[in-house]
């Protein structure tokens, strides 16, 4: 059973960049079984997917945030990293790391993100 | 881009009675890659159904998902307590340009 754990600062000022690290157990991020993927959710409101990265390195971002959004792996720590370039107010949300192929199989349990001086 | 709409946004229902949540695609989309979750307060989405059809791991056969096309539906057949959540229906598209996540806007099932 694969589980996932965001870490990251939970308090980020605007125009910064926001930086988020999942750390998983319980299996291998170099195992190629999944997908790893960045997604959030603002308060009262839906689901977000941000991006995603495989045991390659090989990214996909969502087109509406892909000018701000890096993704990468440590497959030596069991890692992957979300950065989130130039953020506004608009991007105070909770941030869940992911895994999956065409669905999610399993969820962080989220992190609180928010925009402010 | 694939847009997915849940109806209704809210729905207020009984323990014991039968619950029927829809998500509607923009376009057609494969049945393969259409999956449900529910969310609890402060939890983590949970995945409940894949394939539009198939349980996932540990789900009481209580869920049930069908549909096709377009058209999309969630039936829980007798509503226990801990089903009272938010429901969000997801699609997984894998055609270019890029590879997307796409997520409806949840339908809040409550307590009447």
């Amino acid at each position: 059973q694969v589980q996932l754990q965001e870490s990251g600062p939970g308090l980020v000022k605007p125009s910064q960049t926001l930086s988020l690290t999942c750390t998983v157990s319980g299996g291998s991020i170099s195992s190629g079984s999944y997908y790893w993927s960045w997604i959030r959710q603002p308060a009262g409101k839906g689901l977000e997917w941000i991006g995603r990265i495989y045991t390659s390195g090989s990214t996909n971002y969502n087109p509406s945030l892909k000018s701000r959004v890096t993704i990468s792996v440590d497959t030596s720590k069991n890692q992957f990293s979300l950065k989130l370039s130039s953020v506004t107010a608009a991007d105070t949300a909770v941030y869940y790391c992911a895994s999956g192929w065409e669905r999610v199989d399993y969820w962080g349990q989220g992190t609180l993100v928010t925009v402010s001086s | 881009e694939i847009v997915l709409t849940q109806s209704p946004g809210t729905l207020s229902l009984s323990p014991g009675e039968r619950a029927t949540l829809s998500c509607r695609a923009s376009q057609s989309v494969s049945s393969i890659y259409l999956a449900w979750y529910q969310q609890n307060p402060g939890q983590a989405p949970r995945l409940l159904i894949y394939g539009a059809s198939s349980r996932a791991t540990g789900i009481p056969d209580r869920f049930s998902g069908s549909g096709s096309g377009t058209d999309f539906t969630l039936t829980i057949s007798r509503l226990e307590p801990e089903d009272f959540a938010v429901y969000y229906c997801q699609h997984y598209g894998s055609s270019p340009p890029v590879p997307m996540y796409t997520f409806g806007q949840g339908t809040k099932l409550e307590i009447k």
